[in-house]
């Protein structure tokens, strides 16, 4: 069984440029979870969706970030007139279950470097 | 509100050393505990879980334990191998929100 799949696996963008960032989660699987990683920060949730639906997007920040699910099998995170401390690798997950006591499982990330 | 402290960044052993790693947390909730580890290039994934105090999370060598009077969450290995060489992240379920939140994760580095 495929894991789950996010594209790009790199991506160089410049100050004030757009960046799309896409995840497919495992098929099956009901909550999809975004995260950030950086060196300094650590892993930070972001937001995730439950069944599709928007249920916690308080890691996000408040400008320039968005998250959207169209459809069970993909989801994007949108990043707007990119920053340099937009730079991490980002991470996304599927868990079985619209619980995040299940199993998270993810995928091998999004490293963005904004110049 | 919930978090986790792992304060130890990096931990550098040999081959066949006694691994340990210390992680504390904090929570208004029962506890759900987690380890998950990360190899280079690689997304977390899940080490092993444990639900009740004192019952013994085992995965692959590893075991873990966490201890409700002193809020603690351990991992341990007898005989750590160049293998294991990756991020270990305490992780806790946060249940009113229903997210896992990571603590800042030990490199743990094996000479060979």
């Amino acid at each position: 069984n495929a894991g789950v799949i996010q594209t790009p696996r790199h991506k160089v963008t410049g100050k004030g440029q757009e960046a799309t960032l896409w995840c497919e989660p495992i098929s099956g699987h009901s909550a999809v979870f975004w995260y950030r990683q950086t060196i300094v920060q650590g892993l930070e949730f972001l937001t995730y969706f439950r069944n599709q639906a928007p249920i916690d997007d308080s890691g996000m920040p408040k400008e320039r970030f968005s998250a959207q699910m169209p459809n069970q099998s993909h989801s994007t995170l949108k990043i707007q007139s990119t920053q340099p401390q937009d730079s991490a690798v980002y991470l996304c997950a599927s868990s079985r279950q619209a619980y995040s006591g299940n199993t998270l499982y993810f995928g091998e990330g999004s490293r963005l470097i904004v110049v | 509100g919930d978090s986790v402290t792992q304060m130890q960044g990096q931990v550098t052993l040999s081959e066949d050393d006694f691994l340990f790693i210390n992680c504390t947390y904090s929570t208004t909730w029962y506890p759900t505990l987690f380890w998950y580890v990360q190899y280079p290039g690689e997304g977390p994934q899940l080490l092993l879980k444990v639900t009740t105090a004192n019952n013994k999370g085992i995965s692959r060598g590893f075991e873990a334990t966490y201890d409700k009077g002193t809020t603690s969450f351990h991992l341990q290995k007898a005989s750590v191998q160049e293998s294991d060489s990756a991020v270990y992240y305490c992780v806790l379920l946060n249940y009113n929100q229903g997210k896992l939140i990571f603590g800042q994760g030990t490199k743990l580095s094996i000479k060979p």
